[in-house]
C-alpha cells in the first residue's frame, strides 16, 4: 500500500525567499507525481507534474524528481502572500487511476 | 474557475439521514475520481469510474455509499445513511482517461462540504 509522507507539516518564509517543501514515497514502481495547492479547503489546482527523474519547472514551480531515493520535491521561486495555501503531493503508479495524497504542507508567506 | 462543477457547495444532514451529491466533469473527461478530505487533511481516494464504469472502489463506498454515473456529464455520489463521521469535504475530479490514466493530469472541482449532525 503506497504511503506518501509530506515534510514539514508547516512553513512560513519571507516574501521573495525561496520556499521548498518534500514529499517521499514508499513505491519505487510509482511513475506519475504531482504537486497541488488548496486554498482554505476549496478545490484542488494542479502546480507540476513529473514523470521522470530530474527537474521539472512550470513558472515560479520547480519539481524535483528521485526515485532511487523515493523523494519528491516542490521549489517556489520569489513567493508572495497569495502562495498562502496548503500544498498536496500526489503519487501514482503506471496506468493506475488513482492518485495518493500526502497529509500536505500549510505555507505561509510573510509580507 | 474550476472546469469540474460540483452542487451542492453545502449540505447539512442529519444522522441516519440520505445525502446526494453531484458532480458534472469536464466536458470530454472519461475519467471521474472521488475523495474524500476531513478537517482540512489528505484526501483520501472513494471510487473511480472510467466510461461510466466503477473501476475501483475502498470497501467503504461499497457497504456505505451509492456512485453512479448515470452519463458521461454527470455522476453522482450518495450516502445511504448518514453518520457524524461522515462529515467532510467530497472533491470531485476528473481526466482525459486515455493513454495510462495514471499519466493523466486531474482536475478537481470545489467540492460539496458535508456537515452530519
Amino acid at each position: 500500500q503506497q504511503k506518501v509522507q509530506q515534510s514539514p507539516e508547516s512553513l512560513t518564509v519571507s516574501e521573495g525567499a525561496m520556499a521548498s517543501l518534500n514529499c517521499t514515497f514508499s513505491d519505487g514502481t510509482s511513475n506519475n507525481f504531482r504537486w497541488y495547492r488548496q486554498h482554505s479547503a476549496k478545490g484542488l489546482e494542479v502546480l507540476v507534474s513529473i514523470f521522470s527523474d530530474g527537474e521539472k519547472e512550470e513558472g515560479r514551480f520547480t519539481a524535483h524528481l528521485n526515485r532511487a531515493n523515493l523523494h519528491v520535491s516542490l521549489h517556489i521561486r520569489e513567493p508572495q502572500p497569495s502562495d498562502s495555501a496548503v500544498y498536496l503531493c500526489a503519487v501514482s503508479g503506471y496506468n493506475q487511476g488513482k492518485l495518493i495524497f500526502g497529509q500536505g504542507t500549510k505555507l505561509s508567506i510573510k509580507p | 474557475d474550476a472546469a469540474v462543477t460540483q452542487k451542492p457547495r453545502y449540505l447539512i444532514k442529519m444522522k441516519g439521514q440520505e445525502a446526494e451529491m453531484k458532480c458534472i466533469p469536464e466536458k470530454g473527461h472519461t475519467a471521474v475520481f472521488w475523495y474524500q478530505q476531513k478537517q482540512s487533511k489528505e484526501l483520501k481516494f472513494l471510487i473511480y469510474f472510467q466510461n461510466q464504469q466503477p473501476l475501483d472502489q475502498i470497501d467503504m463506498v461499497k457497504e456505505r455509499f451509492s456512485a453512479v454515473c448515470p452519463s458521461s456529464s454527470l455522476c453522482s455520489l450518495g450516502i445511504r445513511t448518514c453518520e457524524a463521521e461522515d462529515s467532510a469535504l467530497y472533491l470531485c475530479s476528473s481526466s482525459q482517461g486515455t493513454g495510462g490514466v495514471g499519466a493523466e493530469t486531474l482536475y478537481f472541482g470545489s467540492g460539496t462540504r458535508l456537515t452530519v449532525l
